[in-house]
């Protein structure tokens, strides 16, 4: 079965903190994405990567970067943490081309105080 | 630009009740379906999805959804539902080629009573 793996469940952090998320697929996806979700908003496309560094913009960029260094491993970070950016961060990875299915890690709560 | 839209962010319903989720899409091009089940304190997990070939399409825990081109819908069904079909649904779409991503619709909580 394929893993996608989140490294926090639940993770709390001040404003203005640097904050990483980690994700690790052990598939071999070329594809990789991060999503924010938000009650009543549904998943939003924040980044998503094709290649190893590779990166590209998705719906909501802003406040946020991503790193790609290894295939199985992608990361998102937030520079600067705002209250705004409280939310559940869902990772997820596919395999070829878009009609396959992506598959997610369990999601990070994000608190932001 | 692509769009979905589910109707419904709430759907109640008894169990063993048959259930409808409703879900239209907007697009210019053809694009790829998909549903997407949420279970609480879970990632997403693909229900079913529409390619291409036959409007109906079946999930292996009796859900099915059919492909409607004129009404642009994509509506997920179940004749009989039980409380594990307690989730969170999401209906997406994706162009197609290599790096097309998929749109989600806000989703819609269904919640299955004894």
């Amino acid at each position: 079965d394929v893993k996608v793996t989140q490294s926090s469940r639940y993770l709390v952090k001040r404003t203005g903190e640097k904050v990483f998320l980690e994700c690790v697929q052990d598939m071999d996806h070329e594809n990789m994405f991060w999503y924010r979700q938000d009650p009543g908003l549904g998943l939003r496309l924040i980044y998503f990567s094709y290649d190893v560094k590779m990166k590209e913009k998705g719906d909501i960029p802003e406040g946020y970067s991503v790193s790609r260094e290894k295939k199985e491993r992608f990361s998102l970070i937030l520079e600067s943490a705002s209250t705004n950016q409280t939310s559940m961060y869902l990772c997820a990875s596919r395999g070829g081309l878009s009609y396959n299915e992506q598959f997610f890690g369990p999601g990070t709560r994000l608190t932001v105080l | 630009a692509q769009s979905v839209t589910q109707l419904d962010s709430q759907v109640p319903v008894f169990e063993e009740a048959p259930v409808e989720l409703r879900c239209n899409y907007s697009s210019s091009v053809s694009v790829y379906l998909f549903w997407y089940v949420q279970y609480p304190n879970q990632g997403l997990q693909l229900l079913l999805k529409y390619l291409s070939g036959s409007t109906l399409v079946e999930s292996i825990n009796g859900f099915e959804a059919e492909f409607n081109k004129s009404q642009t819908s994509f509506h997920l069904r179940k004749p009989s539902v039980h409380i594990s079909d307690t989730a969170e649904y999401f209906c997406a779409v994706s162009r197609g080629g290599s790096q097309g991503n998929l749109i989600f619709g806000k989703g819609t909580k269904l919640s299955v009573k004894p």
